[in-house]
């Protein structure tokens, strides 16, 4: 079954506004990981947070995690056309580490 | 330097036939993927192997047959392709349970 949902499933934006995605999940994780898809192409790893920390940051993207609400976000600021792409994250669970299973994504446009 | 490369890019073809993906890794990982993307972009795991040994197997028909000869590769055959088998299917490669690293998908259609 499913584990991550992302919210919103699409966000269009102005080039140089910031971006907001949400990730919700139904189990306890070892690790939440956001990826990025460009068209016709496979996914990119962007971050990794694990289940004991809470913020992490990557260039202009910034990772929060709350584990007690089951919730993640990705921000991205200063966005620009070029993060056009769909938005995907991914959470290990304790019962299979190497199982990863992602959400169905948030398609993130950024308009010049 | 493609670091996880599959192939074909592209595969059409008549249901009820056979057909193979390959896929190689140069990264050194111990662990690999298959993921099928539905025209949804839904990802859903389909099989991965650890050191040569299949440690994942979702709910997948038998129709659908991996094969890692070694841990640099993981092959997939298909048999008695059906139309909802149409998807792009990535391979993947990580170590031990860190990061993804993703090929570039093979769409498969079936007409």
């Amino acid at each position: 079954s499913q584990q991550g949902e992302e919210d919103p499933q699409a966000l269009s934006i102005q080039e140089g506004e910031n971006a907001t995605m949400n990730c919700s999940y139904k189990t306890s994780i070892n690790n939440l990981q956001w990826y990025r898809q460009n068209s016709g192409r496979g996914l990119v790893h962007l971050i990794l947070i694990r289940s004991n920390e809470r913020e992490k940051h990557s260039g202009r993207l910034r990772v929060t995690l709350d584990t007690s609400k089951k919730s993640s976000s990705l921000l991205i600021t200063a966005s620009r056309a070029a993060d056009t792409a769909s938005y995907f994250c991914a959470t290990r669970s304790g019962g299979s580490n190497y199982k990863l299973t992602f959400g169905k994504g948030t398609l993130l446009t950024v308009n010049p | 330097d493609t670091a996880v490369s599959q192939t074909p890019k592209y595969l059409v073809t008549q249901m009820g036939n056979d057909k193979s993906i390959k896929c190689e890794q140069n990264l050194g990982h111990d662990t690999m993927y298959w993921y099928k993307q539905d025209s949804k972009k839904f990802l859903k795991i389909m099989f991965s192997y650890n050191n040569k040994e299949l440690i994942i197997n979702e709910t997948v028909p038998n129709r659908f047959s991996p094969k890692s000869p070694d841990k640099a590769h993981l092959n997939l055959h298909i048999n008695s392709l059906e139309l909802g088998d149409s998807a792009v299917y990535f391979c993947a490669s990580s170590q031990d349970v860190g990061e993804l690293f993703f090929g570039e998908g093979s769409r498969l259609t079936v007409l």
